[in-house]
C-alpha cells in the first residue's frame, strides 16, 4: 500500500537550469495537487488535475513553471530557468475525488537554487 | 489572499498539558480540515469536519466548529513529545476540489 512518492527528495541547483520533479500518486486517486512551501510559511497552491478534465492551472507564479501528468498517474512539475525565489519544498497530494477532498501528501522535494 | 488563518503562530508547552489551536475563515464552507505536519515530512490528514456539526473527537483530538464566527479549534489533550509539529487547518475554496491552507501553528510539547 505505497502512499504518494515524490523524487528527488532534495535538490540543489544553479540559477538559471531547469528542473523536472515527480510525484506518483496513490493509485486510483483521480486528483492530484501541487503546492509550494516556503520555509515556515503554508502551503501555497500550483496547480490542480482531476481526472480527464482541463488542470487548474490558477497557481502557477508565472510561466516558468509548468506541469503535466501522464496517463492519469505520474505528474511532473517543471520549473524553467530556475531563480533563487524557486527554493522551497514542493509536495504533491493526491485524492480519490470522493471523501470530501481528504488529501494525501508525498514527503516532497525540497529545491535550492543557487 | 489564504482562506484559513491559524492562531497562535508558535505554542510551546508541557507535556501532559492540553494544547489548543484555532482557525479562522472567510467564506463559507461546506467542511473543515486539520492537518500535521512533522518538520520535514508531508501532511498529514488528522480529521474533517462538516459544516453542519459542531464538534468531533478522534482519540485525544477534539476540534469544534463555529460557522457564525467562521472560525474552528483544534484541541490536542495529554499532549505527549510526538505531538511536536506544525498543525494546519484547510478549507475548500469555492466548491472545487482545491483546499486553501493556512499558516500553520508551531507547536512545540517539551518532555
Amino acid at each position: 500500500g505505497a502512499g504518494v512518492s515524490q523524487s528527488p527528495s532534495n535538490k540543489v541547483t544553479e540559477k538559471g537550469k531547469d528542473v523536472e520533479l515527480r510525484c506518483d500518486p496513490i493509485s486510483g486517486h483521480t486528483a492530484l495537487y501541487w503546492y509550494r512551501q516556503s520555509l515556515g510559511q503554508g502551503l501555497e497552491f500550483l496547480i490542480y488535475f482531476q481526472g480527464n478534465s482541463a488542470p487548474d492551472k490558477s497557481g502557477l507564479p508565472s510561466d516558468r513553471f509548468s506541469a503535466e501528468r501522464t496517463g492519469g498517474s505520474v505528474s511532473t512539475l517543471t520549473i524553467q530557468r530556475t531563480q533563487q525565489e524557486d527554493s522551497a519544498v514542493y509536495l504533491c497530494a493526491s485524492s480519490d475525488g470522493r471523501s470530501k477532498n481528504i488529501q494525501y501528501f508525498g514527503a516532497g522535494t525540497r529545491l535550492s537554487v543557487l | 489572499s489564504q482562506q484559513g488563518e491559524e492562531d497562535p503562530q508558535a505554542l510551546s508547552i508541557q507535556e501532559g498539558e492540553n494544547a489548543t489551536m484555532n482557525c479562522s475563515y472567510k467564506t463559507s464552507i461546506n467542511n473543515l480540515q486539520w492537518y500535521r505536519q512533522n518538520s520535514g515530512r508531508g501532511l498529514v490528514h488528522l480529521i474533517l469536519i462538516r459544516s453542519n456539526e459542531r464538534e468531533k473527537h478522534s482519540g485525544r483530538l477534539r476540534v469544534t466548529l463555529d460557522t457564525s464566527k467562521k472560525s474552528s479549534s483544534l484541541l490536542i489533550t495529554a499532549s505527549r513529545a510526538a505531538d511536536t509539529a506544525s498543525y494546519f487547518c484547510a478549507t475548500p475554496q469555492g466548491g472545487s476540489e482545491k483546499l486553501v491552507f493556512g499558516k500553520g501553528t508551531k507547536l512545540t510539547v517539551n518532555p
